[in-house]
């Protein structure tokens, strides 16, 4: 069936280092792929999301890029901040007609001042 | 903010119980979705209502069962509570039966069974 697998965290940084959060999938069909964000004690927030094969999906900063070829949908931001910390989830929906969100198990990042 | 909004935040129940979540999905959301999230896990697909008619359902026992409303409500229904159903809870909303359209998150109920 469609899986999402994600790096395992918790990835600790520094403020402005670089930032790479992997994310592959297995799917039939064409999904929709998408990055949320989860602060503590709170719900998920849409990040950035692609919908077809060499989109690149961008906000606040962060990008990433649908890569068909290799299954990937890595997450990037050039200068983390102590306020990116939170959990990263990564997620595809759309698979063969399925309505449903598949996430992976989320990545924590931490961000040291 | 996403205009969703759940109720209520947390919850604390005893084994065998039973216990409704609700979600008020943005206006105009004629979908929602139901997602259970255990802890350090990611959410895990419940069920998805479409025009108060289930959608779809995940890998969930018929306990778990729902309710889609016409003022864009939505209930989740839990009978016989197990301590393994102690979870955050999520609703989504989205526009239309598209399974690509983004899904729009509430904060949650944080339910608890002793």
């Amino acid at each position: 069936g469609d899986s999402v697998t994600q790096m395992e965290g918790p990835v600790t940084l520094s403020e402005e280092a670089f930032l790479t959060i992997n994310c592959t999938y297995t799917a039939t069909g064409y999904p929709s792929l998408f990055w949320y964000v989860q602060y503590p004690g709170e719900g998920l927030q849409l990040l950035l999301k692609a919908t077809k094969a060499d989109d690149k999906g961008s906000n606040k900063g962060f990008e990433a890029t649908y890569r068909k070829e290799t299954t990937s949908f890595h997450l990037e931001k050039g200068s983390v901040q102590v306020s990116d910390s939170a959990v990263y989830f990564c997620a595809l929906s759309g698979s063969s007609g399925t309505y449903k969100y598949i996430f992976g198990t989320g990545t924590r990042l931490k961000v040291l001042a | 903010e996403t205009g969703v909004t759940q109720s209520p935040t947390h919850l604390i129940k005893t084994r065998g119980q039973q216990v409704t979540l609700r979600c008020s999905s943005q206006s105009g959301h004629n979908t929602v979705s139901w997602y259970q999230q255990a802890l350090g896990q990611g959410p895990q697909f419940i069920f998805q209502y479409y025009r108060e008619e289930e959608n779809g359902r995940g890998n969930f026992p018929p306990r778990f069962s729902g309710l889609q409303f016409p003022n864009y409500s939505s209930e989740l229904n839990v009978n016989a509570l197990e301590l393994d159903d102690s979870a955050l809870y999520l609703c989504a909303s989205s526009v239309g039966e598209g399974s690509k359209e983004t899904q729009y998150f509430g904060p949650g109920t944080r339910l608890l069974v002793l």
